[in-house]
């Protein structure tokens, strides 16, 4: 599986935006770039995913590089809730392949009142 | 819908004994995951099913951990006999069917403390 390399840790202010980045380097044509959150005693939870375009959702926004080399995950404006760890993962798209979800250690967000 | 529902949310056991974690996924979807969750070792992928025949179980750590799929709306990961080292959040995921262009929706885990 392609390798994602995120930052340990960020910290914003609240009501402000934020991006994460993640860098991946390896991905092939087959890999969709997904984002997944996990909040203090939750299970992991869906961000946003996209291909090559960039994508909205009521979430957030990835954008994603032309060479697709990197993304950036943005939350529009940080709340007390989003402070969680932000997970980049690649996931294969190749024909018959589940794309199974493989987490790296991801980035720690502290959002700050 | 629910969502994935995990039981017990809590289990605290002596090492040794047999440990039972259940799994109710999402109704429709094709594809279940367990994952383990460690401070040392974040979140393992330990098998996954589609249609109930299991895929891949690669991540599964040694003989002592099984899992079941006997229908679709049910699955067990089971440790028999049980160590401290297997104290972890064990988490259940479900996905229909899209692969990659789909989202994974987890359930809130069992937290396992063996003792």
């Amino acid at each position: 599986d392609a390798k994602t390399t995120q930052p340990n840790s960020m910290e914003s202010n609240e009501e402000e935006p934020v991006h994460l980045p993640c860098n991946h380097s390896t991905i092939s044509g087959t890999d969709y770039i997904h984002w997944y959150r996990q909040l203090p005693s939750q299970g992991p939870e869906y961000v946003i995913h996209g291909l090559t375009s960039n994508v909205n959702n009521r979430m957030a926004s990835l954008a994603i590089a032309e060479d697709r080399k990197s993304s950036t995950l943005i939350l529009h404006r940080a709340t007390l809730r989003d402070a969680a760890v932000y997970y980049c993962i690649l996931r294969d798209r190749t024909i018959g392949n589940t794309g199974k979800l493989i987490f790296g250690q991801g980035t720690t967000l502290q959002v700050k009142p | 819908d629910a969502g994935v529902i995990q039981s017990p949310r809590h289990e605290v056991t002596e090492m040794g004994q047999e440990v039972t974690l259940r799994c109710k996924p999402i109704s429709g979807h094709d594809y279940l995951f367990w994952y383990r969750q460690t401070m040392m070792r974040g979140l393992e992928l330990l098998i996954y099913f589609n249609n109930n025949v299991p895929i891949d179980d690669s991540g599964m750590p040694e003989d002592r951990f099984s899992a079941k799929m006997p229908n679709a709306s049910f699955s067990t990961l089971k440790i028999q006999p049980s160590e401290p080292r297997d104290s972890a959040v064990y988490f259940c995921a479900s996905q229909p069917i899209g692969g990659p262009n789909t989202e994974a929706f987890f359930g809130q885990g069992t937290r396992l403390t063996v003792v």
